[in-house]
């Protein structure tokens, strides 16, 4: 089955940096790949998604880039606030198949 | 629109008692369905997926189950609490076909086995 490993654990920046979650995923087949963001004690909640057939996706402060090659996936958020403290996921999904999540990154975003 | 219900939304429960949680969706049909457990608010754990009604994969080895009878109700069962079942369990959605598409998470349950 899928596999998919997040780094990041923790990630600690400054107000105003940019942060950077690396995934990898084990199956060249999949084909899908959100990441949600999980405030503490809520569920988690799709903040941008990237399909195989694109290498780039923006919106906004956040974007994502996919190498398909090197089976491997990015989240960037630049100019960090406060507001993006979370845990976030990353998650690759095999066509009909079942997603799989990261292990997540705890973003500390400092005043 | 579609809508995910999950309760209850906090449970204590005693070592070696039985457990049922519930989550069913509204507005869609034939979705795919998932268990997630969820410690120490990191890593989402897949603990049962299921594409249809009576369809159950189990991802993890453990003294959970889970069953799906009707189309749009996902249960998850214990006969026996362990401590090590405490945790934050998600119940999840998805559309089935071929373009995979975002999941829908339902407000969780947090276990407190004790």
């Amino acid at each position: 089955g899928e596999n998919v490993e997040q780094h990041p654990s923790t990630l600690s920046v400054q107000e105003g940096d940019s942060a950077v979650i690396k995934c990898t995923y084990s199956d060249s087949a999949s084909n899908y790949f959100p990441w949600y963001k999980q405030e503490l004690g809520k569920r988690p909640q799709l903040i941008i998604d990237i399909r195989s057939n694109v290498g780039e996706k923006k919106d906004q402060r956040i974007a994502v880039t996919l190498n398909k090659t090197a089976k491997h996936f990015s989240l960037h958020i630049t100019e960090t606030q406060p507001e993006d403290s979370a845990v976030y996921f990353c998650a690759a999904s095999l066509p009909y198949g079942k997603l799989t999540f990261g292990q997540g990154t705890i973003l500390t975003v400092h005043p | 629109s579609q809508t995910i219900h999950q309760w209850p939304a906090t449970l204590v429960q005693p070592v070696g008692s039985p457990l049922s949680l519930e989550c069913t969706v509204e507005g869609t049909s034939n979705p795919n369905l998932y268990w997630y457990r969820q410690a120490a608010g990191r890593g989402l754990q897949l603990l049962f997926y299921s594409v249809g009604i009576g369809q159950i994969s189990s991802e993890v080895p453990q003294n959970l189950s889970a069953s799906r009878p009707q189309d749009r109700q996902f249960i998850l069962s214990s006969k026996k609490l362990l401590l090590s079942d405490s945790g934050f369990y998600l119940c999840a959605w998805t559309r089935q076909g071929t373009m995979n598409t975002e999941a829908f998470f339902g407000q969780g349950t947090r276990l407190t086995v004790v």
